[in-house]
């Protein structure tokens, strides 16, 4: 089945500069890939996403990028924000399916 | 309502109780999605309804796991016997499901139920 593994655990980084979070997935035939923010006790909540079709997509401060060939895809987010700070989650699917597989988490920290 | 619901929010078992967690879909969102979140982990696959067909039960940890969907809106995920290793925050998401031409669309995640087994 899809595995997906997610780097670094947690992430600090100083308002305005800019962090990344990098994922891999181990099945081929995954070709959704949607970036979740959870907040403390809250559910998460999707922020981005990316299919397979399609190399980078942007909204704003928030990038994607996807590589197929070597099976990973990073979040890019610019010119960060306190509001930022959170735990972020990438997932893969295969979309006939919708089932999503997560990776563990990176808990982004944005010390202002 | 506006965006997925469930109830409890939170949940305190004993262990051996069972327990029955709800949760209210988006009107007219036929995919329903049952994720279980251990404490620092990602949410992980426990069971998938397209309106009342339970299509998906592959991550159901064991027969003491048991989600039903008589009417394809409410879903209810129910645990027997609870254990320790049951607590978690239970995830209920729901989605409009693909269309002919393939495209995924987003899953909206309810604010979860945490059980604490005792």
């Amino acid at each position: 089945g899809e595995n997906v593994e997610q780097h670094p655990s947690t992430l600090s980084v100083q308002e305005g500069d800019s962090a990344v979070i990098k994922c891999t997935y181990s099945d081929s035939a995954s070709n959704y890939f949607p970036w979740y923010k959870q907040e403390l006790g809250k559910g998460p909540q999707l922020i981005i996403d990316i299919r397979s079709n399609v190399g980078e997509k942007k909204d704003q401060r928030i990038a994607v990028t996807l590589n197929k060939t070597a099976k990973h895809f990073s979040l890019h987010i610019t010119e960060t924000q306190p509001e930022d700070s959170a735990v972020y989650f990438c997932a893969a699917s295969k979309v006939w399916r919708g089932k999503l597989v997560f990776g563990a988490g990176t808990i982004l920290r944005v010390k202002s | 309502g506006a965006g997925v619901s469930q109830s409890p929010r939170y949940k305190v078992a004993k262990r051996g109780q069972d327990v029955a967690l709800r949760c209210d879909p988006i009107s007219g969102h036929v995919s329903l999605f049952w994720y279980q979140q251990a404490l620092g982990q990602g949410p992980e696959f426990l069971t998938y309804f397209q309106n009342e067909a339970q299509l998906d039960k592959s991550g159901l940890p064991s027969d003491r796991f048991f989600a039903e969907r008589p009417e394809g809106s409410v879903s209810t995920l129910k645990i027997q016997r609870t254990q320790q290793e049951d607590s978690a925050v239970y995830l209920c998401a729901s989605s409009i499901p693909p269309s002919g031409t393939g495209r995924a669309t987003e899953a909206f995640f309810g604010q979860g139920t945490r059980l604490t087994v005792v």
